[in-house]
């Protein structure tokens, strides 16, 4: 199956700070989801991107789909203590879409210190 | 809106029993997918079901398995348990056959 390679692993930020990280896959996607999970609770939805080059935003996050179509971004500007957690992109199992299931990176954990 | 509600939340089992995990969707959603997360191997897919079939179906053993009621209501079974099955097990809801999937706050399993 599709292998996604999320990057960094952990980040270790100043609250106010903006934060980047990203995600690749092996093979082409036709959709691209964010996820954030707090501890002990599922996943929740942040941003869903559906078309090549597209940049979307939620508050203060930015998603991008790559031109490539083989990654994405995801920006968080201005970091505030809430937005510690675990980020994880994904895409359908079926690279060409539908849903059949996700496939999941392994995320970055976001840890804002004092 | 009430959200994907799984139940139990917490779950203590011994090896060797079996395990049934129950999941209600967002209302109207009619795909229901299961997830196992480990610190080990992350988030990993079960199978995913659609009006009662299922679509598809990851790389698990036999041991475990899924059905979907008419009301799009899911369950998830897992038989003789092994000390590898502890895990936070993840259900989540779609609208349609949308990719888009929404979480509930999971089942923990402990094996013991």
């Amino acid at each position: 199956g599709q292998q996604l390679n999320q990057s960094p692993q952990s980040m270790f930020i100043q609250e106010g700070e903006d934060v980047s990280m990203n995600c690749t896959s092996s093979s082409i996607f036709n959709t691209w989801l964010w996820y954030k999970q707090d501890p002990g609770e599922g996943p929740v939805l942040l941003i869903a991107l559906y078309k090549a080059g597209e940049l979307t935003s939620n508050g203060r996050l930015t998603a991008q789909f790559g031109i490539t179509r083989k990654d994405s971004f995801l920006n968080i500007s201005a970091s505030i203590p809430s937005d510690v957690g675990i980020y994880f992109c994904a895409g359908p199992l079926n690279s060409g879409g539908g849903a059949d299931g996700l496939t999941f990176g392994k995320g970055t954990h976001l840890i804002i210190q004092p | 809106k009430a959200g994907v509600t799984q139940t139990p939340r917490y779950l203590i089992k011994t090896r060797g029993q079996q395990v049934t995990l129950s999941c209600s969707p967002i209302s109207g959603h009619r795909s229901v997918s299961w997830y196992q997360q480990t610190p080990g191997q992350g988030l990993q897919f079960l199978f995913e079901y659609f009006s009662e079939t299922q679509r598809n179906k990851g790389n698990f053993p036999g041991r475990f398995s899924g059905r979907q009621f008419s009301n799009s209501r899911s369950e998830m079974n897992v038989s003789t348990l092994e000390l590898g099955d502890s895990a936070l097990y993840l259900c989540a809801s779609s609208f349609g056959l949308g990719v888009e999937a929404f979480f509930g706050q999971g089942t923990r399993l402990t094996v013991v």
